[in-house]
């Protein structure tokens, strides 16, 4: 079975200042996916970014980018300039040939 | 533009009743999945479904059944519902069993 922990429930990030979310993944899959989704205050959950664990570059999305470590089975979301718009929790999911699984979240919040 | 409609928003029922929560999506996508999101515990996989007339159990299944009579229509149902299904329900679709997620915008149910 797939796990996916995310180790900081909380964390917050000064505005314009660049903050790393954690999120390490267990999975018995060869070819699988992980994403961050993030979930703003009105509940709809939005597709940050995504990685195919057989491309070895890291995903970037604007402000956005990933550091994947597949050997250590670590999936780190980098946010860089952050903004007030960037307050949300944030899921990081695997996904491999079973439905997404979903860790924990951390809710971050950016400081003005 | 792509469409998960989840039919309630807020939802407010009596323990005992029968709750039927109903999802359309409008991207004739084959898979559709139905989770919970509780506080501190992320979202849960109920059910699923990759075809229709087709389900299976995610997570936690129990006290919870699912029908899908038609392709675009996936409804969770609560047989009689209990205080500790309180919670955020949050139905997804998909085009590829292993890809991103399309979330509708949630039913915050709650069972007095």
């Amino acid at each position: 079975a797939q796990t996916v922990t995310q180790s900081q429930p909380e964390m917050s990030v000064q505005e314009a200042e660049t903050v790393t979310l954690s999120c390490t993944y267990d999975t018995s899959e060869s070819d699988y996916y992980l994403f961050w989704y993030k979930q703003p205050p009105s509940r709809q959950m939005i597709l940050v970014i995504r990685q195919e664990a057989y491309k070895q570059q890291n995903a970037t999305e604007n402000r956005f980018s990933v550091n994947f470590q597949k050997a250590a089975k670590s999936f780190s979301l980098k946010i860089s300039d952050s903004q007030l718009g960037d307050a949300a929790m944030y899921f990081c999911v695997s996904s491999g040939n079973t439905p997404l699984v979903f860790g924990k979240g951390t809710r971050l919040s950016v400081i003005a | 533009d792509v469409k998960v409609t989840q039919s309630s928003r807020y939802l407010v029922k009596r323990t005992g009743e029968k709750v039927f929560l109903e999802c359309v999506q409008d991207m004739d996508h084959e898979n559709m999945f139905w989770y919970r999101q509780d506080p501190g515990l992320g979202l849960r996989l109920i059910y699923f479904s990759y075809d229709v007339k087709m389900k299976e159990k995610g997570d936690i299944p129990e006290g919870y059944s699912v029908s899908r009579e038609k392709k675009e229509r996936f409804s969770l149902i609560l047989e009689s519902a209990s205080t500790n299904q309180t919670s955020m329900y949050l139905c997804a679709s998909s085009l590829l069993k292993v890809e991103k997620l399309f979330f509708g915008s949630g039913t915050q149910l709650s069972v007095l």
